[in-house]
């Protein structure tokens, strides 16, 4: 059982809507990642928050706006998103940025409409 | 060229077979090296950790070699419960960042 939980684990949402991916983490971990993942496809990762801070970025469109409201939670929010942006988004948390494992929640599927 | 590369697969080999994935990598900074193993439609999970000396555990041995910058995953008396993607994983400590390869996708057959 994963120890990253997120929610909600499915959304469907219309371009004009906003809502918002939700990540939870108590293991400690100070480094908290936000990646999507299309069919098929590996894991791409969109941003690094490090001691709550976002540290990369990795040119994401500003539709997709992350926070990090505490050590332990991870937001993601979404703004007039297209077709294209339906994917799993996958959260994940370390205890540092680099060398160490790790871990994922087990994502939230979502579908824009 | 990618950062990362793996054969895509896929790999259908028989029950009891050994399997042999290699993996590619493109930055000589990488410093972390792992292998994780994804079933459809759930979320990656961390199957070992590759160090410079090679590691085993249990069927799954893993090994790294720097200077040809590639990593290797050898999965022996392959159960069918191993046909999954394994995702080759390469970590950046100078960039913070963590980059998969591809996958490579394994089924195994009765």
């Amino acid at each position: 059982d994963t120890e990253v939980t997120q929610t909600p684990k499915h959304l469907v949402m219309g371009m004009t809507n906003k809502k918002s991916l939700k990540c939870e983490q108590h293991m400690g971990h100070r480094a908290m990642y936000w990646y999507k993942q299309k069919a098929k496809k590996p894991p791409e990762l969109m941003f690094v928050y490090s001691y709550e801070k976002l540290s990369i970025n990795e040119s994401v469109p500003s539709r997709f706006s992350p926070e990090c409201p505490n050590s332990s939670l991870l937001n993601l929010h979404l703004h007039a998103l297209q077709p294209e942006d339906s994917a799993l988004y996958l959260c994940a948390s370390s205890q540092l940025t680099t060398g160490n494992t790790i871990y994922f929640g087990e994502g939230s599927w979502l579908t824009v409409v | 060229r990618k950062e990362v590369e793996q054969d895509p697969g896929p790999f259908n080999v028989p029950e009891g077979a050994t399997v042999a994935f290699n993996c590619t990598y493109s930055n000589s900074a990488s410093q972390s090296f792992f292998w994780y193993r994804q079933d459809c439609r759930k979320e990656p999970k961390l199957l070992m950790s590759v160090y410079s000396s090679g590691n085993e555990d249990g069927r799954f041995t893993a090994q790294l070699n720097r200077a040809s910058q590639y990593i290797s995953l050898l999965i022996r008396d392959s159960k069918l419960s191993d046909s999954a993607t394994y995702l080759c994983v390469v970590g950046y400590s100078s960039a913070s960042k963590i980059i998969f390869g591809s996958g490579t996708r394994l089924s195994i057959r009765p």
